[in-house]
């Protein structure tokens, strides 16, 4: 049972344009809400990350909007940049993010130049 | 080092053959994780570690697996009759007090079984 679904599997986005990546979860423990950031040959790494008490949370160019009725959350890259282009990883804990995580499968997103 | 080492790179093996591969978490770090990344389909619970705790071993995908990790710093994850479905990339990560969240990743293994 996939506790994380994310979508979509891979993204093309101009240079300059919003890059928008959605996840759903169903465990409703889940109290924390990370993405990360992975690049070819790398091991993830953390982006930014959200609690259910706020609904959206920026960090620069990237923010997180949460919807914890629909249990949906989303990662949005304002003014995408090549250097953007790597894989996106959403995720969820619970107790705090003391317990492991749970991921999506990824989003392989590329910005064009 | 300043991050978590991982090694070796890459492991290619044969189908039936036992592999060993090794973490060395960021120095301090109590907390110690094992996930694996299959082609499209995510990064993959195995086992955690934290302090002198009993593992929690949940995430192994069968006993063919195994972990260990000694001193409470380096960690070795023994696939024992390697199949070819267990071509990945094993990642490690390390914490501060099981702070999941906030763990460091590793670069990987990649593992192929042919």
């Amino acid at each position: 049972q996939q506790q994380v679904k994310q979508s979509p599997q891979s993204l093309i986005v101009q240079k300059g344009g919003i890059s928008i990546i959605n996840c759903a979860y169903e465990n409703t423990a889940f109290d924390y809400f990370p993405w990360y950031q992975q690049f070819p040959g790398k091991g993830p790494a953390l982006l930014i990350a959200i609690r259910p008490d706020v609904s959206e949370k920026k960090e620069g160019r990237f923010t997180i909007s949460f919807n914890k009725s629909a249990k949906q959350f989303s990662l949005h890259i304002m003014d995408s940049q090549p250097g953007d282009s790597a894989t996106y990883f959403c995720a969820a804990s619970d107790n705090s993010g003391y317990s492991t995580l749970t991921f999506g499968k990824g989003t392989m997103l590329l910005v064009s130049p | 080092g300043a991050g978590v080492s991982q090694s070796p790179s890459n492991k290619v093996t044969e189908k039936g053959k036992d592999v060993e591969l090794r973490c060395d978490p960021i120095s301090g770090h109590t907390a110690l994780y094992w996930y694996r990344q299959s082609l499209g389909q995510g990064l993959e619970f195995l086992i955690y570690f934290q302090g002198n705790s009993a593992p929690d071993k949940s995430g192994l995908p069968s006993d063919r697996f195994s972990a260990e990790r000694t001193g409470g710093s380096v960690s070795t994850l023994t696939i024992q009759r390697t199949q070819q479905e267990d071509s990945a990339v094993y990642l490690c990560a390390s914490s501060l007090k099981g702070v999941t969240i906030k763990a460091f990743f590793g670069q990987g293994t990649r593992l192929t079984v042919v």
